[in-house]
């Protein structure tokens, strides 16, 4: 049964520490993305790739926020330092997408709980 | 500022209950989808509209999107308590470098008493 696979499922770590969240995407699906699930804000979307590709990440704050994917069955998201407000799920999915094609399937994995103490 | 405006945030009711969930944007979208996730998990695809105007039929939930494509619904029939969740709309872009970009609402918990 074909899944996407995040490591960590949880983590508790301390201001100014460096946290690095891993995901396994469904083999053959070209997009990844990365969310940030908390009670106040909802999902949002932190950054996505295609093909490996980034395509924005403008959800991110850059200066201490980095998503990678450095082959096709691994993507990365890494915030260093870590801040308690970085606190929150964060959700890796990945889909099929065909230009001009609508709706492609996001599937999610079953997050990473991060909390910054 | 949100993209997409879910309402109501929090629904309960009894076992049995009908129900209705919207889903606004001045934007126009794609394509609409909606997801259900569960406490621990990742959402779920229920299912995506993508026609203006079109209707989808799930056993008890009805999907509707707006002939605009900007707004859509969720009905839910005679609700039970598996139904408890919390229900997310997501409006998706088919055109240029943004195609398969997918924006979250910020999500509707149902509770279903039984």
């Amino acid at each position: 049964d074909a899944r996407v696979t995040q490591t960590p499922r949880h983590k508790v770590t301390e201001m100014g520490q460096e946290v690095t969240m891993r995901c396994q995407p469904i083999l053959g699906h070209n997009t990844v993305f990365w969310y940030r699930q908390t009670m106040m804000q909802g999902l949002e979307l932190l950054a996505y790739f295609r093909n490996r590709a980034p395509l924005d990440d403008s959800g991110m704050p850059k200066d201490r926020f980095s998503a990678e994917m450095p082959d096709a069955t691994l993507a990365t998201l890494k915030i260093q330092p870590s801040e308690p407000r970085d606190s929150a799920v964060y959700f890796c999915a990945s889909g099929q997408w065909l230009a001009g094609r609508m709706g492609g399937e996001l599937f999610f994995g079953e997050g990473s709980r991060l909390t910054v103490l | 500022t949100q993209l997409l405006e879910q309402s109501p945030q929090f629904l309960s009711i009894q076992e049995g209950e009908n129900l209705t969930v919207y889903c606004n944007s001045s934007s126009v979208f794609s394509s609409l989808q909606w997801y259900r996730q569960e406490p621990g998990e990742g959402p779920v695809l229920l299912v995506t509209v993508v026609t203006g105007g079109e209707v989808k039929k799930l056993k008890r939930l009805t999907f509707q999107f707006g002939d605009a494509r900007k707004d859509s619904s969720l009905h839910i029939t005679a609700a039970q308590p598996g139904d408890t969740g919390l229900y997310l709309c997501a409006g998706g872009y088919a055109g240029g470098t943004s195609y398969g970009k997918l924006t979250f609402g910020q999500g509707t918990i149902l509770t279903v008493h039984p």
